[in-house]
């Protein structure tokens, strides 16, 4: 079946660069996304990428898709102390509705 | 519109006593995902709903958990009887369901129950 991974914690200073790594198996998948969750929150979707892109950009986030090595990450330039949260990666393909999440990034901004 | 809506925020029962959680999806969104949270399988799929028909409900864990949309603005998760091994978060999501295109979905902030 189909598996998403992620590394479960990442600590970063404000003003660096964050990268946050996720693997999936299923080589169907068509969406790939990513999701932020707030301490006591839902899940707020921060931005997509399409399985025919190798790239995508979107004011501070940054998507890098390796469909080869089935890799996708997230990179959020100058990260604030508002950007810590759990991040979660999801793949869906076009043969289901539901999505496959993993276990999601916590990222911790350190001032 | 105001989002993906659920209720109760928050839950506290006793073992056995039957819990209902309340979700009303966002207008026009013709799917309907009902999620569970916890910290040691992180988020599943219980069920999910097409124009009010459940399509997959492999993810709902026994026969204490059911649910229900009986119209297009609202669907139910119903656990009868509860027990402490429910204590979660459960998260309701709609989408749009649009063919060949990301058909996002956006969750509601989700239902914390405890079952003591």
């Amino acid at each position: 079946g189909e598996d998403v991974e992620q590394s479960l914690f990442l600590s970063v200073r404000e003003g660096d660069s964050s990268v946050i790594n996720c693997t999936y198996t299923d080589s169907s998948s068509t969406y790939l996304y990513w999701y932020k969750q707030e301490p006591g929150a839902g899940l707020q979707l921060l931005t997509y990428i399409f399985s025919n892109m190798d790239m995508k950009q979107d004011q501070r986030l940054t998507v890098l898709l390796n469909k080869k090595d089935k890799h996708l990450s997230l990179r959020i330039a100058d990260t604030q102390t508002g950007d810590s949260a759990i991040y979660f990666c999801a793949e869906r393909d076009t043969g289901r509705r539901a999505l496959t999440f993993g276990s999601g990034t916590r990222l911790q901004v350190q001032p | 519109d105001a989002g993906v809506i659920q209720s109760p925020r928050h839950e506290v029962t006793e073992m056995g006593q039957e819990v209902t959680l309340r979700c009303k999806p966002i207008s026009g969104h013709d799917y309907l995902f009902w999620y569970r949270q916890t910290m040691m399988r992180g988020l599943e799929l219980l069920i999910y709903f097409n124009n009010n028909v459940p399509i997959d409900d492999s993810g709902m864990p026994e026969d204490r958990f059911s649910a229900k949309m009986p119209n297009a603005s609202f669907s139910t998760l119903k656990i009868q009887p509860s027990e402490p091994r429910d204590s979660a978060v459960y998260f309701c999501a709609s989408s749009p369901g649009l063919a060949g295109v990301t058909d996002t979905q956006y969750f509601g902030p989700g239902t914390r129950l405890t079952v003591l």
